[in-house]
């Protein structure tokens, strides 16, 4: 069964502070792995998709890493702009018997950032 | 920016009545999903549908719940006879592709509560 893990659970940053997330994954076969950011109430919104090791992907103050067992979302020097729940996915082989998947993403279960002015 | 639209934001409900979540998706997407999150959990997929039929559902999908697109632009999940473990937000999704470098766009979510 694919598994992913986020850590910290929370993190709470002064503004100015970089820091890292962590999304550990553990699955059959990688087609994918995805960084949302959640703000309360709203759905995911899209950030970053990573296809193999070594990608590297940047937006505005973030950077999102990729090794064969983990990925990293890099925040360097936070506003507050950027507190939410920030979310890991990953998209794998399955669906039919071909070993297709259709999209069905397996989620972490966050990270909560807020940074402090 | 496009945007993927679902109604209602919230719905109450009763134990043992069908409910209806609505969504409108992109409109050149040909990807669609619903996926729950229970209050402190994950994520969580349900169910994919692509050229008008299912095509990968999760054990949470059982025979409670199904998918349609009566139009060529709703996307709906109707739930037969709520249960309270039922209560959740709700949200659908939707692709232009299967992943890719654009992800899944998702709407803000039906928040169910069934009582």
């Amino acid at each position: 069964e694919d598994q992913v893990t986020q850590s910290p659970e929370a993190l709470r940053l002064q503004e100015g502070e970089s820091s890292s997330l962590n999304c550990s994954y553990t699955v059959s076969g990688l087609r994918g792995l995805f960084w949302y950011r959640q703000d309360p109430g709203k759905g995911p919104e899209f950030l970053f998709t990573l296809y193999s090791a070594g990608e590297e992907k940047e937006k505005e103050r973030l950077k999102a890493t990729l090794t064969k067992k983990e990925s990293f979302l890099h925040i360097t020097a936070p506003k507050p702009e950027d507190s939410a729940t920030y979310l890991c996915a990953v998209r794998t082989f399955g669906g039919d018997a071909g070993g297709t998947s259709y999209g069905k993403l397996t989620f972490g279960q966050g990270t909560i950032l807020t940074v402090h002015p | 920016e496009p945007e993927v639209t679902q109604t209602p934001s919230h719905q109450v409900t009763q134990m043992g009545q069908e409910v209806i979540l609505r969504c409108v998706p992109i409109s050149n997407h040909l990807y669609f999903y619903w996926y729950r999150q229970i209050l402190g959990q994950k994520v969580e997929f349900l169910v994919s549908f692509y050229n008008n039929e299912i095509s990968e559902k999760s054990e949470i999908f059982d025979d409670q719940f199904s998918v349609e697109r009566p139009d060529g632009s709703n996307f709906t999940l109707k739930i037969r006879s709520t249960k309270l473990e039922d209560s959740a937000m709700y949200f659908c999704a939707s692709s232009e592709f299967v992943g890719g470098n654009y992800g899944y766009t998702f709407g803000s979510g039906t928040r169910l509560t069934v009582v």
